[in-house]
């Protein structure tokens, strides 16, 4: 059984950056494929990358090239979504979430999400 | 990118009733399709995998079939905690792509 625990909910200003924090346990960290999703206000979900640290290369949504960079720290099972020039439109709720080894697929578990508002 | 089209949008249904959701791929995707559940201010629940594999602990009511380009989530005898938004995603190839969404009201 895995946990993904995520940080806190964050508010930010426009063009600025902010950094979500993923700590798991359980199950073997460097071998599970962790992707990060979002979810708008009121909106469905939508996949902007993820990371199978064994492999280290993380693999982006054409969307969040260039925005988005995801990292992960086999030190302490922490994955890191930082997502940079934060416009409204980034309002949302951000997912962590893995399932399968070693490859993407099927998200079995998720972290219970965190709320990252941006206003001036 | 493979697109997921699903439908309907929403669906009132009575307890008791069925339900089936479609969820269409733009490109065939073989079986490597899943369905999920979220609440309001839950986080998604993975209900069904590669299109047809039951979860433990999900209820038998719900299962799934298809596969290449076209699937089906079938809630038989819905139950009140059944009224959710229903996701498809597929893994066939990155991105990874989700469905719009199909809500579910119960009546």
């Amino acid at each position: 059984q895995v946990q993904l625990v995520q940080s806190g909910a964050e508010v930010k200003k426009p063009g600025s950056s902010v950094k979500v924090s993923c700590k798991t346990s359980g199950g073997t960290f460097s071998s599970y494929a962790f992707s990060w999703v979002r979810q708008a206000p009121g909106q469905g979900l939508e996949w902007m990358g993820g990371i199978i640290p064994m492999f280290r290369k993380p693999q982006y949504a054409q969307k969040f090239q260039g925005s988005v960079t995801i990292t992960a720290d086999e030190s302490t099972s922490t994955v890191y979504m930082e997502l940079s020039s934060l416009r409204s439109e980034d309002t949302a709720v951000y997912y962590c979430a893995t399932g399968a080894l070693r490859y993407f697929d099927w998200l079995l578990y998720w972290g219970q999400g965190t709320l990252v508002t941006v206003s001036s | 990118e493979i697109v997921l089209t699903q439908s309907p949008d929403f669906q009132s249904v009575t307890p008791k009733e069925s339900v089936t959701i479609t969820c269409r791929a733009s490109q065939s995707i073989g079986g490597s399709l899943h369905w999920y559940q979220q609440k309001p201010g839950q986080s998604p629940k993975l209900l069904i995998k590669y299109a047809a594999q039951s979860l433990s602990g999900v209820p038998s009511r719900f299962s799934g079939s298809g596969s290449g380009t076209d699937f089906t989530l079938t809630i038989n005898s819905l139950e009140p905690e059944d009224a959710a938004t229903y996701y498809c995603l597929q893994s066939d190839s990155l991105p990874l792509t989700f469905g719009g969404g199909t809500k579910v009201e119960i009546k």
